[in-house]
């Protein structure tokens, strides 16, 4: 019955290889997002996808590539992971687009570059 | 300056201690506002919206003050059950579906 899942919730790796974090979401929502929480435990905005349609794009390197097959999924794919790359990455989902709308989260998924 | 700015504390109080929490927001034409709640380890889940009145939700209280751009959360009656970190959550107006979070106020409840 989980709301937001995603895959791994664990992810150890090296430099330079290319890994993929999988979101599902079966809230019905049309909206989701992926956000970043570095070491600091700062919570940023990478991408977020509306029925299919990337809407946001933040300041985020092209080794980060988002895709949307559907709108219950969001996958993230990271090419020539680095050192920086390391931190948790969450999913989310709102109802609608607009900001007003609660976002739930997944799990997250803890990333370490090494 | 950074869109939300939180004091990151830590507090630490007794049960049944009464504890506030301010956040100050940078943009003028944000319109949405939250107060989220996150586990260590876990994600963030939504405690409750902001309202420009103020809202109660139980031993919760919010407030919003739009001249100074100010937020407060209220939490009377402190359990052991609220040790977490409290997020400030706030849009940009123009922006759909943008939210910026505050690096969040931890909280421990002592017995």
């Amino acid at each position: 019955d989980t709301a937001v899942s995603q895959t791994p919730k664990y992810l150890v790796t090296q430099m330079g290889n290319d890994k993929s974090i999988k979101c599902e979401q079966n809230l019905g929502h049309d909206t989701m997002y992926w956000y970043k929480q570095d070491s600091k435990k700062f919570l940023k905005i990478m991408f977020s996808y509306n029925n299919k349609e990337l809407i946001i794009n933040e300041t985020v390197p092209n080794r980060f590539s988002p895709k949307s097959p559907d709108k219950a999924h969001l996958n993230l794919h990271i090419n020539s992971l680095e050192l920086g790359d390391s931190a948790v990455y969450f999913c989310a989902s709102s109802q609608q687009l607009f900001s007003s709308y609660e976002q739930y989260f997944g799990p997250g998924t803890r990333l370490t570059v090494t | 300056r950074k869109e939300v700015e939180q004091d990151p504390g830590p507090f630490n109080v007794p049960e049944g201690a009464t504890v506030a929490f301010n956040c100050t927001y940078s943009n003028s034409a944000s319109q949405s506002f939250f107060w989220y709640r996150q586990d260590c380890r876990k994600e963030p889940k939504l405690l409750m919206s902001v309202y420009s009145s103020g809202n109660e939700d139980g031993r919760f209280t919010a407030q919003l003050n739009r001249a100074s751009q100010y937020i407060s959360l209220l939490i009377r009656d402190s359990k052991l059950s609220d040790s977490a970190t409290y997020l400030c959550v706030v849009n940009r107006g123009s922006t759909l579906g943008r939210l910026y979070f505050g690096r969040g106020t931890q909280l421990t409840v002592w017995p």
